[in-house]
């Protein structure tokens, strides 16, 4: 079965700080994948998603990801995070049909100021 | 537009009780589908619906039902509650079932199972 695995449960930086989360999945053909964020208190939104092309992809609040097929990896990244980036990110993958999301177990990230 | 909209937000039920989590989307989606969320374990797809009248399931279903008799409603029935059924549940819609369209999620509803 497929499976998406997040390293990091939780990760505490300061503002400013670069931010690199790992996300890789287990599924040896076509993969769609997607990040998603949980501000506190709130539901999901969509962070960037990866169908095909470059495999460097820019997503909303200055966030990008990297698909690599060979490390079976698609790891979050930002540049200078802020405080109000403070929250739970998942990484998710489509493997089929019927826009069936496997998610991570996530990663809650604090930025403190 | 509302988005997807999820009630009641916060539930406390007894064991063996039952209850409906109601989800509704007014965006005119096909697919609409539920997820539970818990510690550590991320979000997993409990049933799904590809349009009214037909609904399947995903990775967890035992001890839920739904069914789908509108494009706009996607209920969620527990009919005996159990402790292990404690968690936070998320209703998603999209446009359609491919894969290229994005889910959106609902605000979620928080379920105590005592």
């Amino acid at each position: 079965a497929q499976s998406v695995s997040q390293h990091n449960h939780h990760v505490i930086l300061s503002e400013a700080a670069s931010l690199e989360l790992g996300c890789n999945y287990s599924y040896g053909g076509t993969v769609n994948l997607f990040w998603y964020v949980q501000y506190p208190g709130q539901h999901l939104q969509l962070l960037l998603k990866y169908f095909s092309g470059d495999p460097l992809v820019k997503g909303i609040k200055g966030f990008e990801a990297e698909f690599i097929k060979s490390k079976f990896s698609f790891n979050l990244r930002k540049p200078s995070v802020q405080w109000s980036d403070t929250a739970e990110y998942f990484c998710a993958v489509m493997t089929g049909g019927y826009n069936k999301l496997i998610f991570g177990a996530g990663t809650r990230l604090a930025v403190h100021p | 537009n509302a988005g997807v909209t999820q009630t009641p937000k916060f539930q406390v039920l007894k064991t063996g009780q039952s209850m409906t989590l109601q989800c509704a989307q007014d965006m005119n989606h096909e697919y609409m589908s539920w997820y539970r969320q818990d510690p550590g374990m991320g979000l997993r797809l409990i049933h799904y619906s590809v349009g009214a009248g037909i609904t399947d399931q995903g990775e967890v279903p035992n001890g839920y039902n739904v069914s789908r008799s509108t494009t706009e409603d996607f209920p969620l029935r527990l009919l005996s509650a159990a402790p292990s059924q404690t968690s936070v549940y998320f209703c998603a819609s999209s446009y359609s079932s491919g894969s290229w369209d994005e889910q959106f999620f609902g605000p979620g509803t928080r379920l105590t199972v005592l």
